[in-house]
């Protein structure tokens, strides 16, 4: 069982829909949660970062964790076609920092 | 500006050299890690410091090499015994301990010709 795991898609939702991106982490000490966004050929961009339980709202964007099912959520409201890019999960392990990368989930939005 | 500088942008290599891919921060950020990533891949952890002078192995450290002697410096040396060296490297720092985020330079394209 990998570490972090996302489904690759890619996830294709159409233009001022919301898109669901998932990611499951299999490391019950690790404790804070991240998403980033990576455009073709550039680097991973932050955009969200959870650190409890529940939800967390920035703009269109709400990351969602649920410790006790090991699972985080990324939401995307009004999705538009800027948004399409590779989003990646990752968690950091307290015991010895570690910052692990979920491979990926493709998302296109359609127009 | 605050932030993380990769050099250079892209570098070519010949199979059997040495290569050092240079990051620098000055956002004052204790820990420091490089990542390697392979076309439709997600980041893998390849060396990260905490503090300085010291370091810790990632899940694929075989063929590389670093050093920690400056907070601000973390630089990665792609070793001839690499056998696939040829990837997008990330360097990313963070404050480090909980619930501090890690933020990721420009990164480095090597290949090998």
């Amino acid at each position: 069982q990998k570490e972090v795991e996302q489904n690759s898609g890619p996830l294709s939702v159409p233009e001022g829909a919301i898109a669901s991106l998932n990611c499951t982490y299999s490391d019950r000490g690790s404790q804070s949660f991240f998403w980033y966004r990576q455009y073709s050929g550039k680097s991973p961009e932050l955009i969200m970062s959870i650190y409890s339980n529940g939800d967390k709202e920035d703009g269109r964007f709400t990351a969602q964790l649920n410790k006790a099912s090991q699972y985080v959520s990324l939401l995307i409201r009004d999705s538009q076609p800027s948004d399409s890019a590779t989003y990646l999960c990752a968690a950091r392990r307290n015991r010895d920092d570690k910052i692990i990368f979920g491979k990926g989930t493709r998302l296109h939005i359609l127009p | 500006d605050g932030g993380i500088t990769q050099s250079p942008k892209y570098l070519f290599r010949k199979e059997g050299q040495n290569v050092t891919l240079s990051c620098e921060q000055n956002l004052n950020h204790d820990a420091m890690y490089w990542y390697r990533q392979d076309p439709g891949q997600g980041l893998r952890l390849i060396y990260y410091s905490q503090i300085v002078n010291d370091f810790q192995k990632g899940d694929i450290a075989e063929g590389y090499s670093v050093s920690r002697e400056k907070k601000e410096s973390f630089p990665l040396t792609v070793t001839s015994a690499q056998k696939n060296p040829t990837a997008f490297y990330l360097c990313a720092s963070t404050r480090g301990g909980m619930n501090t985020e890690a933020f990721f330079g420009q990164g480095t394209r090597l290949t090998v010709v």
